[in-house]
């Protein structure tokens, strides 16, 4: 199993609060990636990282930022949560680049938001 | 943007029987995996599949890569009660680092 940390795994916030979402592996993973997946849906990605310093939007329009100060750790933070952002964000890393090998990506638990 | 869809979106299946999920992007891909996701937990990797035409199997499971690396498919002998949760694909194009994930299928297994 891999291992990938999220905290906090459940949060109940109120409207316009700032949030942050800790990500964290141990793996010397290279690449980092934020999902937001309603419950039964698809995931939709919202922020990648392939290193230190460098960080990249994803396909769905969030209103959350990234920062990757140091390989290990990805937070994502929301300035003023909205009753828009429950949902359930998923935090994921994988190895390998585009050379080849299989670039498998390894989920973290998952933090399930509730902005009321 | 690139699209991945998966067809089809429910399916309940007796135990025993055969199960089939296919995964169609709307651009060419450079590699597909497989994730599978148990009911309120994380995607966890199946398999990745690179070349055109490529098949691999993993005891009931076949997976399969189109010729023109556009679908996919993944096919399940014989469920399991154990078999029972959403299985995703994710396809990455050539030069970038993100996948996206196709829609899902969501298997119940019936005992």
């Amino acid at each position: 199993e891999a291992d990938i940390y999220q905290t906090p795994r459940y949060l109940v916030i109120g409207t316009g609060k700032k949030i942050t979402l800790e990500c964290s592996q141990t793996m010397g993973h290279d690449k980092m990636y934020w999902y937001q997946q309603d419950p039964g849906m698809e995931l939709h990605l919202i922020h990648y990282s392939y290193g230190v310093n460098s960080t990249e939007k994803g396909d769905l329009s969030s209103e959350s930022t990234v920062s990757r100060i140091r390989t290990e750790h990805f937070p994502l933070t929301l300035e003023s949560a909205r009753p828009s952002h429950t949902s359930q964000y998923l935090c994921a890393s994988s190895e390998y680049g585009l050379a080849g090998g299989t670039d498998t990506q390894y989920f973290g638990p998952g933090t399930r938001l509730t902005v009321l | 943007g690139q699209q991945v869809m998966q067809i089809p979106q429910y399916q309940h299946v007796q135990e025993g029987e055969d199960f089939t999920t296919y995964c169609n992007s709307s651009t060419t891909l450079s590699n597909i995996q497989w994730y599978k996701q148990r009911p309120g937990g994380h995607p966890v990797f199946l398999i990745q599949l690179v070349k055109s035409g490529e098949v691999k199997k993993q005891k009931r499971l076949t997976f399969q890569f189109g010729e023109a690396k556009k679908n996919s498919s993944l096919h399940i002998t014989a469920t399991q009660t154990t078999d029972v949760g959403t299985y995703f694909c994710a396809g990455r194009t050539s030069g970038t680092y993100k996948y996206i994930f196709g829609t899902g299928t969501r298997l119940k297994v019936l005992a």
